[in-house]
């Protein structure tokens, strides 16, 4: 099973400010198979990236992904008030699906 | 746009089993596969397993020996069985919507698995 890390666990930023959001896997993932959620407080997550670099249907430009391999990246290139969320990543490998621990963006 | 509905007893006894199950308001049933997903309070996302529209399953290994998903396309519904139950199942269960490819800027086919709807979660508590 491939294990994901998220990091950093939380990230206190201001609105404004450029949020930078790595996952980490233990062995090599296909780009295609990678993707990031948001999830807010009593909600369900919410599609964000497919393919590590593809934004999802509504997903504003601020957002964008990238990476390969072992190493893959989340970057909000301008934060808005309603960004400040918990993110996940998740890939498709061996027939199962792995979620990273999340990485919390919070108001500083 | 596509809406998941789920509905299921939200509280049990240890050694109970858990039964959820989640419609689909809209869209083709057939054309994706069928996933539960969990989250234990205040921690992250675990993948229960999935069904897809030959009702072939696939289930996280950590949880195979006790889960079963199964699917009423006619309804276009699809459930989730969890036997003998803990407080370690406690947790908030969601279904979600599987793509299983996409088009890229170019218009190519990529093979690809992600979750692009998911239901509005149902907190599922096992106390004695």
């Amino acid at each position: 099973e491939i294990v994901l890390t998220q990091s950093p666990g939380t990230l206190s930023l201001s609105p404004g400010d450029r949020a930078t959001l790595s996952c980490r896997a233990s062995q090599s993932v296909s780009s295609n198979y990678l993707a990031w959620y948001q999830q807010k407080p009593g909600q369900a997550p919410r599609l964000l990236m497919y393919g590590a670099s593809s934004r999802a249907t509504g997903i504003p430009d601020r957002f964008s992904g990238s990476g390969s391999g072992t190493d893959f990246t989340l970057t909000i290139s301008r934060l808005e008030p309603e960004d400040f969320a918990v993110y996940y990543c998740q890939q498709y490998g061996g027939s199962v699906f792995t979620f990273g621990g999340g990485t919390k963006v919070e108001i500083k | 746009q596509v809406q998941l509905q789920q509905w299921g007893a939200g509280l049990l006894r240890p050694s109970e089993t858990l039964s959820l199950t989640c419609g689909v308001n809209s869209g083709s049933f057939n054309s994706y596969s069928w996933s539960w997903i969990r989250q234990p309070p205040g921690k992250g996302l675990e993948w229960i397993g999935e069904i897809n529209h030959t009702e072939n399953t696939n289930y996280n290994p950590s949880l195979k020996s006790r889960v079963s998903i199964s699917a009423d396309s006619s309804k276009k519904q699809f459930s989730l069985r969890l036997s003998s139950v803990t407080a370690a199942d406690t947790a908030v269960y969601y279904c979600a919507r599987g793509r299983t490819y996409y088009f890229d800027s170019s218009g190519h086919f990529l093979r690809s698995y992600y979750f692009d709807s998911w239901g509005q979660g149902a907190l599922v508590t096992v106390s004695s």
